[in-house]
């Protein structure tokens, strides 16, 4: 049971360059999220799933696209990559828990850090 | 707007010393709560959780974190810390009826040995 993983690892790109993140997990949840963590920002959410062909913006979605044309897979692009996308980007999984409340607990895959120069 | 609010960006202690971060939040209705643990290079991984029943919510690695709803607070605490509790902290909320969680902009904490 791998978790949450996240590829690549690290990458540099140049400006107006364009890349797509995958991330994969095998614990058969729902709900999937793109944050970005920049310094002193804390985590922010770009885009995220509620399930198998469906998205939603999050609240820093501008310049990136996501997909979930499967469960386990939630793929971030970037189409035109600029320097105020440099960040680590990080992927989580979470289930619904409980009959009737929703109990997010989320699980987040090890990172990508991506720098745009 | 509803936001989430860690007090301490930075925390420098000495081994053994006690360690508190604090976290409030400005949701209304019923929350769940969360720490987030980064070590240096790493993945956040859940040090505890709050959904419901005792406010006073034990994880792991010694920490714990009390519920005060009627502060809108969630803070962390341990007793006594370790150099290996260095590591950059997230105070979490799951607002009501919401898919997404709203990360505080996190506390590093350096223990000096």
């Amino acid at each position: 049971n791998a978790g949450v993983t996240q590829t690549p690892k690290f990458r540099v790109l140049k400006t107006g360059q364009s890349m797509t993140l995958l991330c994969a997990q095998d614990m058969n949840h729902e709900y999937m999220y793109w944050y970005r963590q920049d310094p002193g920002m804390g985590l922010r959410l770009i885009h995220y799933s509620v399930g198998e062909g469906t998205t939603a913006k999050g609240e820093v979605p501008d310049g990136y696209n996501v997909s979930r044309l499967k469960k386990q897979n939630f793929l971030l692009g970037l189409e035109s990559a600029a320097p105020s996308q440099t960040s680590v980007y990080f992927c989580a999984s979470s289930i619904l828990a409980g009959a009737s409340t929703f109990y997010n607990e989320q699980f987040f895959g090890p990172g990508t850090r991506l720098t745009v120069l | 707007a509803q936001s989430v609010s860690q007090h301490n960006h930075h925390v420098i202690l000495s081994e053994a010393a006690s360690l508190e971060l604090g976290c409030n939040y400005s949701y209304g209705g019923t929350v769940n709560l969360f720490w987030y643990v980064q070590y240096p290079g790493q993945h956040l991984q859940l040090l505890l959780k709050y959904f419901s029943g005792d406010p006073l919510v034990k994880g792991i690695k010694g920490f714990e974190a009390e519920f005060i709803k009627s502060k809108f607070s969630f803070n962390l605490r341990k007793p006594s810390v370790q150099w290996s509790d260095t590591a950059e902290y997230f105070c979490a909320v799951n607002p009501p009826n919401d898919y997404k969680l709203s990360f505080g902009a996190g506390t590093t904490v350096t223990v000096r040995a």
